[in-house]
């Protein structure tokens, strides 16, 4: 079966400091895989998707990067946080969408505060 | 770009009681629907699929419906538990799509 792995699941970090978030996927291959952030009070707002290693789209102009080394690994990065970087961060896959029923599968998330 | 509302925000409700959680959107050219319930400063757990071909889907005391033509689909919750108390969230993939719109979600709470 498959299942993904998010960690850490909570994060402190001061204003300036660099960040590294993991999400790894077993079980499967080749998905595409997504990073979304949940802000205190609002909505889900998808930060970056990538559907193969090296390819990465970004949704949002923003102070974060995401990078796909491997298959089921995915990345995000940032060199320098902000104050406004601060929420809850979730990776997420699904099959690559075309002629696919499946639905998206969740990590745990990571509570990032930066302080 | 598709717009998902969900009503209400929040409910509290008696044990025992059935839950009715709403979901609208604005674009009907759907992939599929899927309910998740979020637990207080956890990850999303997937409760339902539906594919846009049908009409509704159940597993155990849940029921979703999918009125694809007017853009709304109902998570209905049998003889609620204060277990079901969580935040639901639903979200719709569009056609050709390979993103999830989702909208702000109901927090339930069900009283002992």
């Amino acid at each position: 079966s498959q299942t993904i792995h998010q960690w850490p699941a909570t994060l402190v970090q001061p204003v300036g400091s660099p960040l590294s978030l993991e999400c790894t996927v077993e079980g499967t291959s080749n998905p595409n895989l997504y990073w979304y952030r949940q802000a205190a009070g609002r909505g889900l707002q998808l930060l970056f998707y990538s559907v193969g290693i090296g390819q990465i789209s970004s949704e949002v102009p923003q102070n974060l990067s995401a990078s796909r080394p491997q298959d089921r690994q995915f990345i995000l990065s940032s060199k320098k946080l902000l104050l406004s970087d601060s929420g809850f961060y979730l990776c997420a896959w699904s099959n690559t969408f075309t002629g696919t029923t499946d639905g998206y599968t969740f990590g745990s998330g990571t509570r990032l505060t930066v302080v | 770009k598709q717009e998902v509302t969900q009503i209400p925000a929040a409910l509290s409700v008696p044990e025992g009681e059935n839950l009715v959680l709403n979901c609208s959107f604005t674009d009907s050219a759907i992939y599929n629907l899927q309910w998740f319930r979020q637990d207080p400063g956890k990850g999303l757990t997937s409760l339902l699929l539906i594919q846009s071909s049908q009409r509704e889907q159940t597993s155990g005391r849940l029921n979703a419906s999918l009125d694809k033509s007017s853009g709304r689909s109902t998570l209905y919750i049998a003889a609620s538990q204060p277990g079901d108390s969580a935040t639901y969230l639903c979200a719709v993939r569009g056609v050709n799509d390979y993103k999830l719109s989702f909208g702000a979600g109901t927090t339930v709470t069900v009283r002992a």
